[in-house]
Protein backbone atom coordinates (compact mmCIF):
# COMPACT_ATOMS: atom_id res chain seq x y z
CA UNK A 1 0.00 0.00 0.00
CA UNK A 2 1.16 3.33 -0.80
CA UNK A 3 1.92 5.67 1.86
CA UNK A 4 2.65 9.27 1.61
CA UNK A 5 3.33 10.88 5.46
CA UNK A 6 4.07 14.56 5.36
CA UNK A 7 5.49 16.68 8.49
CA UNK A 8 7.31 19.91 9.35
CA UNK A 9 4.57 21.63 9.65
CA UNK A 10 4.51 24.26 11.94
CA UNK A 11 3.78 28.45 13.08
CA UNK A 12 6.32 30.53 11.62
CA UNK A 13 6.66 34.54 11.12
CA UNK A 14 6.81 36.42 7.96
CA UNK A 15 9.87 36.06 6.39
CA UNK A 16 10.50 32.95 7.99
CA UNK A 17 11.92 29.58 7.29
CA UNK A 18 10.17 26.22 7.43
CA UNK A 19 11.50 22.69 5.58
CA UNK A 20 8.57 20.43 4.74
CA UNK A 21 9.32 16.15 4.76
CA UNK A 22 7.41 13.37 3.29
CA UNK A 23 8.21 9.65 4.09
CA UNK A 24 6.87 7.64 0.88
CA UNK A 25 6.71 3.88 1.48
CA UNK A 26 4.64 1.16 -0.31
CA UNK A 27 6.07 1.91 -3.65
CA UNK A 28 9.77 2.25 -5.87
CA UNK A 29 10.25 6.06 -4.80
CA UNK A 30 12.76 6.58 -7.37
CA UNK A 31 10.83 5.39 -10.06
CA UNK A 32 8.14 8.39 -9.94
CA UNK A 33 8.29 11.83 -9.89
CA UNK A 34 6.95 13.66 -7.07
CA UNK A 35 5.02 16.91 -6.26
CA UNK A 36 3.90 19.62 -3.58
CA UNK A 37 0.45 20.76 -4.36
CA UNK A 38 -1.19 22.81 -1.55
CA UNK A 39 -4.30 24.01 -0.29
CA UNK A 40 -5.32 27.63 2.06
CA UNK A 41 -7.72 27.25 4.39
CA UNK A 42 -11.41 27.14 2.88
CA UNK A 43 -9.70 27.36 -0.68
CA UNK A 44 -8.89 25.07 -3.41
CA UNK A 45 -6.01 23.29 -4.99
CA UNK A 46 -2.76 25.03 -6.07
CA UNK A 47 -0.11 23.01 -7.85
CA UNK A 48 3.73 24.09 -6.19
CA UNK A 49 6.36 22.05 -7.29
CA UNK A 50 7.87 19.08 -8.91
CA UNK A 51 10.99 17.37 -9.05
CA UNK A 52 11.59 14.29 -11.60
CA UNK A 53 12.64 10.85 -10.07
CA UNK A 54 16.48 11.51 -9.93
CA UNK A 55 16.02 14.99 -8.86
CA UNK A 56 17.71 16.27 -12.01
CA UNK A 57 14.24 18.32 -12.53
CA UNK A 58 12.52 21.04 -10.62
CA UNK A 59 9.93 23.50 -11.10
CA UNK A 60 7.80 25.76 -9.56
CA UNK A 61 4.61 27.64 -9.43
CA UNK A 62 5.33 31.44 -10.19
CA UNK A 63 3.96 32.10 -6.43
CA UNK A 64 6.66 30.78 -5.39
CA UNK A 65 9.59 30.51 -7.69
CA UNK A 66 12.80 31.58 -6.14
CA UNK A 67 11.58 31.26 -2.39
CA UNK A 68 10.76 27.62 -2.35
CA UNK A 69 12.82 25.11 -3.02
CA UNK A 70 12.19 21.29 -3.62
CA UNK A 71 13.98 18.03 -3.28
CA UNK A 72 14.69 14.37 -2.67
CA UNK A 73 16.66 12.08 -1.34
CA UNK A 74 15.60 8.44 -3.02
CA UNK A 75 18.37 6.82 -0.22
CA UNK A 76 15.84 7.35 2.61
CA UNK A 77 12.57 7.62 -0.02
CA UNK A 78 12.05 11.16 0.72
CA UNK A 79 11.10 14.78 -0.30
CA UNK A 80 11.79 17.65 0.90
CA UNK A 81 10.33 21.12 0.79
CA UNK A 82 12.41 24.41 1.33
CA UNK A 83 10.30 26.77 2.55
CA UNK A 84 11.80 30.65 2.69
CA UNK A 85 11.41 34.23 2.90
CA UNK A 86 7.04 32.81 3.68
CA UNK A 87 4.68 35.29 3.45
CA UNK A 88 0.74 35.34 4.76
CA UNK A 89 -0.61 34.13 1.32
CA UNK A 90 2.15 30.89 1.87
CA UNK A 91 -0.64 29.62 5.16
CA UNK A 92 -1.81 26.35 3.49
CA UNK A 93 -2.27 22.13 4.14
CA UNK A 94 0.48 21.09 2.57
CA UNK A 95 0.39 17.79 0.47
CA UNK A 96 2.58 15.73 -0.83
CA UNK A 97 1.29 13.43 -4.16
CA UNK A 98 3.03 10.65 -6.01
CA UNK A 99 2.95 11.39 -9.98
CA UNK A 100 1.14 8.98 -12.06
CA UNK A 101 4.19 8.92 -14.04
CA UNK A 102 8.36 8.47 -13.90
CA UNK A 103 8.50 10.96 -16.11
CA UNK A 104 6.12 14.14 -15.58
CA UNK A 105 4.29 15.53 -18.82
CA UNK A 106 1.17 16.57 -19.74
CA UNK A 107 -0.81 13.75 -18.78
CA UNK A 108 0.49 13.68 -15.05
CA UNK A 109 -2.15 13.20 -12.62
CA UNK A 110 -2.19 12.50 -8.75
CA UNK A 111 -3.28 9.13 -7.45
CA UNK A 112 -1.84 9.34 -4.16
CA UNK A 113 -1.67 11.93 -1.51
CA UNK A 114 -0.37 12.03 1.97
CA UNK A 115 -2.55 13.57 4.66
CA UNK A 116 -1.40 17.22 4.40
CA UNK A 117 0.89 19.24 6.97
CA UNK A 118 -0.29 22.61 7.82
CA UNK A 119 2.07 25.11 7.82
CA UNK A 120 0.74 28.89 9.05
CA UNK A 121 2.40 32.24 8.35
CA UNK A 122 1.16 34.52 11.16
CA UNK A 123 2.94 37.28 13.33
CA UNK B 1 -5.57 31.74 -9.23
CA UNK B 2 -7.16 28.70 -10.57
CA UNK B 3 -7.52 29.03 -14.86
CA UNK B 4 -9.96 26.12 -14.72
CA UNK B 5 -13.54 27.52 -13.93
CA UNK B 6 -16.07 25.11 -12.06
CA UNK B 7 -19.71 25.98 -10.52
CA UNK B 8 -19.16 26.76 -6.52
CA UNK B 9 -21.91 24.05 -6.04
CA UNK B 10 -24.16 21.65 -7.43
CA UNK B 11 -26.87 19.32 -5.43
CA UNK B 12 -29.18 17.25 -6.13
CA UNK B 13 -31.87 14.50 -4.40
CA UNK B 14 -30.72 11.20 -3.23
CA UNK B 15 -30.78 8.79 -6.98
CA UNK B 16 -30.72 11.87 -9.48
CA UNK B 17 -27.79 12.79 -11.35
CA UNK B 18 -25.88 16.02 -11.18
CA UNK B 19 -23.42 17.18 -13.43
CA UNK B 20 -20.31 19.36 -12.76
CA UNK B 21 -18.56 21.12 -15.82
CA UNK B 22 -14.93 22.46 -15.99
CA UNK B 23 -14.23 25.13 -18.25
CA UNK B 24 -10.49 25.90 -19.25
CA UNK B 25 -8.94 27.90 -22.45
CA UNK B 26 -6.48 27.04 -25.43
CA UNK B 27 -3.54 26.81 -22.90
CA UNK B 28 -5.02 23.40 -21.03
CA UNK B 29 -8.02 21.64 -22.16
CA UNK B 30 -8.54 23.28 -25.31
CA UNK B 31 -5.15 22.24 -26.04
CA UNK B 32 -5.86 18.72 -25.58
CA UNK B 33 -4.27 17.78 -22.26
CA UNK B 34 -6.25 15.47 -20.78
CA UNK B 35 -8.40 16.59 -17.44
CA UNK B 36 -8.44 14.52 -14.25
CA UNK B 37 -10.89 14.76 -11.20
CA UNK B 38 -10.84 14.29 -7.37
CA UNK B 39 -12.69 13.90 -4.78
CA UNK B 40 -11.95 15.53 -1.47
CA UNK B 41 -14.20 14.76 1.58
CA UNK B 42 -14.35 16.66 4.51
CA UNK B 43 -11.39 17.01 6.75
CA UNK B 44 -9.76 14.49 4.06
CA UNK B 45 -6.77 14.58 0.91
CA UNK B 46 -7.99 14.65 -2.17
CA UNK B 47 -8.80 11.00 -3.80
CA UNK B 48 -8.61 10.61 -7.60
CA UNK B 49 -11.53 9.85 -9.50
CA UNK B 50 -11.55 10.12 -12.83
CA UNK B 51 -7.79 10.16 -14.54
CA UNK B 52 -7.66 10.61 -18.85
CA UNK B 53 -10.91 12.56 -19.15
CA UNK B 54 -12.99 9.19 -18.06
CA UNK B 55 -11.00 6.16 -17.13
CA UNK B 56 -12.13 5.38 -13.49
CA UNK B 57 -9.53 4.03 -10.90
CA UNK B 58 -9.83 0.57 -9.32
CA UNK B 59 -12.56 1.05 -6.95
CA UNK B 60 -14.57 3.92 -8.13
CA UNK B 61 -18.14 3.35 -8.66
CA UNK B 62 -19.34 3.31 -12.15
CA UNK B 63 -21.75 6.10 -10.82
CA UNK B 64 -18.69 8.52 -11.79
CA UNK B 65 -17.84 9.20 -15.55
CA UNK B 66 -16.14 11.97 -17.17
CA UNK B 67 -15.99 13.64 -20.16
CA UNK B 68 -14.18 16.54 -22.32
CA UNK B 69 -14.82 18.60 -25.40
CA UNK B 70 -13.41 21.49 -26.89
CA UNK B 71 -12.06 23.83 -24.01
CA UNK B 72 -14.31 22.08 -21.09
CA UNK B 73 -14.94 18.87 -19.46
CA UNK B 74 -17.52 17.41 -17.25
CA UNK B 75 -18.03 14.77 -14.04
CA UNK B 76 -21.24 13.29 -14.29
CA UNK B 77 -22.77 11.58 -10.87
CA UNK B 78 -25.62 9.22 -11.46
CA UNK B 79 -27.69 7.86 -8.47
CA UNK B 80 -26.49 10.61 -6.02
CA UNK B 81 -25.66 9.08 -2.62
CA UNK B 82 -25.06 10.58 0.93
CA UNK B 83 -21.35 9.62 0.95
CA UNK B 84 -20.83 11.45 -2.53
CA UNK B 85 -20.97 14.83 -0.36
CA UNK B 86 -18.16 16.22 -0.98
CA UNK B 87 -15.88 18.79 -3.00
CA UNK B 88 -14.95 17.99 -6.72
CA UNK B 89 -12.19 19.44 -8.24
CA UNK B 90 -11.08 18.94 -12.11
CA UNK B 91 -7.02 18.78 -12.82
CA UNK B 92 -4.84 19.72 -16.30
CA UNK B 93 -1.89 20.55 -17.81
CA UNK B 94 -0.91 24.01 -18.82
CA UNK B 95 1.18 24.99 -20.97
CA UNK B 96 1.57 28.79 -20.42
CA UNK B 97 4.63 30.03 -18.10
CA UNK B 98 2.53 30.27 -14.78
CA UNK B 99 2.61 26.90 -13.80
CA UNK B 100 2.66 23.37 -15.26
CA UNK B 101 -0.12 22.03 -13.52
CA UNK B 102 -3.31 23.65 -13.18
CA UNK B 103 -6.70 22.84 -10.87
CA UNK B 104 -9.97 23.91 -11.05
CA UNK B 105 -11.86 26.58 -8.66
CA UNK B 106 -13.67 23.65 -7.30
CA UNK B 107 -17.99 22.21 -6.79
CA UNK B 108 -19.12 21.50 -3.21
CA UNK B 109 -21.89 18.57 -4.33
CA UNK B 110 -24.58 19.11 -1.38
CA UNK B 111 -27.45 15.99 -1.68
CA UNK B 112 -30.37 16.91 -0.31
Amino acid sequence: EVQLVESGGVVVQPGGSLRLSCAASGFTFDDYTMHWVRQAPGKGLEWVSLISWDGGSTYYADSVKGRFTISRDNSKNSLYLQMNSLRTEDTALYYCAKDSHRYYGSGSYYPHWGQGTLVTVSS
Amino acid sequence: QSVLTQPPSVSGAPGQRVTISCTGSSSNIGAGYDVHWYQQLPGTAPKLLIYGNSNRPSGVPDRFSGSKSGTSASLAITGLQAEDEADYYCQSYDSSLSAFYVFGTGTKVTVL
